[in-house]
């Protein structure tokens, strides 16, 4: 049981460039979103899912894309880089029930420059 | 990581000492709360969660207090020791599956 699994750990882009940051719990969780962690603003939600086949956009949604064919999959696209996605992602997982609390993957640190 | 919370207020205390963590939230809606620790590089770790029709919640070493008349969570740590040296974070849940994280306090403990 690996939990949440994250990869890369790190990575670096060039301003346009595109990605893909993996996500995959073992945990059969329905819910899964993905974060955002700035310096001094805590974490924002950027997407998350309910279940297989359901996305929908949170917080700070723009210039990401997210899809969720799997209940263990749940990766995040950047489609153009900019600098101002220079962040650390962390994915989280719940059951679904909303009551107990999420399990955060170990983050992926992003350059853009 | 590392470069989080360089602005972020910071509790001093020494090792032994009771802490208390404070948190203000803003949406009189929510109801479920949740702190959680981020040591160094590492993800949120939940700590202890609190639904809205409670005022007060303990676990090993740990107790969560909600007032939410004032909207005020804290967070209550006992015999703190240098391993609970991190970064604090309250959420509050202003709707079904959307957490909002609060900017963090850092612990840290001295031997």
């Amino acid at each position: 049981n690996a939990g949440v699994t994250q990869t890369p750990k790190f990575q670096v882009l060039k301003t346009g460039q595109s990605m893909t940051l993996q996500c995959a719990q073992d945990m059969n969780h329905e819910y899964m979103s993905w974060y955002r962690q700035d310096p001094g603003m805590g974490l924002r939600l950027i997407h998350y899912s309910v279940g297989a086949g359901i996305t929908d956009q949170g917080e700070v949604p723009n210039g990401y894309n997210v899809s969720r064919s799997t209940t263990e999959d749940f990766p995040l696209r950047l489609l153009s880089a900019a600098p101002s996605q220079t962040s650390v992602y962390f994915c989280a997982s719940s059951i679904g029930q909303g009551t107990y609390g999420y399990t955060f993957g170990s983050g992926t640190r992003l350059t853009v420059v | 990581g590392e470069s989080v919370g360089l602005h972020l207020p910071t509790l001093s205390v020494q090792e032994g000492d009771n802490s208390i963590i404070n948190c203000a939230y803003s949406n009189s809606a929510s109801d479920y709360f949740i702190w959680y620790k981020q040591e160094s590089g590492k993800g949120p770790q939940f700590i202890i969660d609190i639904r809205s029709n409670m005022d007060k919640r303990q676990g090993q070493r740990v107790t969560v207090l909600l007032n939410k008349t004032v909207k005020h969570l804290s967070l209550q740590i006992a015999a703190t020791q240098p391993g609970d040296s991190a970064v604090y974070f309250c959420a509050e849940r202003p709707s079904f599956q959307k957490l909002v994280f609060g900017t963090g306090t850092r612990l840290l403990v001295s031997p």
